[in-house]
């Protein structure tokens, strides 16, 4: 069975472009979530999906990021303009259940320059 | 919403001693606390969970504490080997949203 697979697992951009990042979950989880990991701190959460279903956008830094689902398979991450805080690594993970393992990605990992 | 500290961000180890890695959390109503390995360029990977109605529990060389009083839990490694080396991040369920949140990671490294 294939986990979680994220791309790109590196991208390098100027301040005040665009970036997108794709997140497969494992088929047939409907729980997608996306966090970032920055400078080496917490793995901090940024929003969780349930199916096309925004559940809990809370940690979503900004309105410079667009998170999409739709038809609740793959989910995409746009951070448009970016800034230099933006970088770090961005990882999405799915699960079966709310409750239960989180299955990571390899994760994306973001440089703003 | 929830806050979890985690402790010691860095830990050395001869190869064969035991490694502990401490965490507390602060909503009491946190019910499930996971711990995920990552090692250098891979995924975080769970290796061991506790949910509240359990104080202890232990899969071979790992195991978890779990203190409800004091909200603290503790990932404990036994005979440590070189392939235990890699960032060790402690969880939990607490917040409106049930959704985890992660402390900032142990570096554990295993010395040969």
């Amino acid at each position: 069975e294939a986990g979680v697979t994220q791309f790109p697992s590196h991208s390098v951009i100027e301040k005040g472009q665009t970036v997108t990042l794709r997140c497969d979950p494992i088929s047939g989880h409907d729980n997608l979530y996306w966090y970032r990991r920055v400078m080496g701190k917490e793995i901090k959460f940024l929003l969780h999906f349930v199916k096309e279903s925004k559940q809990d956008e809370s940690g979503m830094p900004n309105n410079r990021f667009l998170a999409e689902r739709t038809g609740g398979t793959y989910s995409t991450l746009k951070v448009q303009p970016a800034e230099l805080e933006d970088s770090g690594v961005y990882f999405c993970a799915s699960s079966q259940q709310t409750t239960g393992e989180l299955f990571f990605g390899e994760g994306s990992r973001l440089t703003v320059l | 919403g929830e806050n979890v500290e985690q402790h010691p961000s860095t830990l050395s180890v001869q190869e064969g001693d035991s490694a502990v890695i401490k965490c507390t959390y602060s909503d009491s109503a946190s019910n499930y606390f996971p711990w995920y390995k990552q090692e250098l360029g891979k995924r975080p990977q769970l290796i061991i969970d506790i949910r509240s109605n359990v104080g202890e529990k232990k899969d071979q060389r790992i195991a978890v504490t779990l203190n409800k009083t004091a909200k603290h839990f503790s990932l404990h490694i036994t005979e440590t080997q070189p392939e235990d080396s890699a960032v060790y991040f402690c969880a939990a369920n607490g917040g409106s949203a049930r959704q985890l949140t992660f402390g900032s990671g142990t570096q554990l490294t295993v010395l040969p």
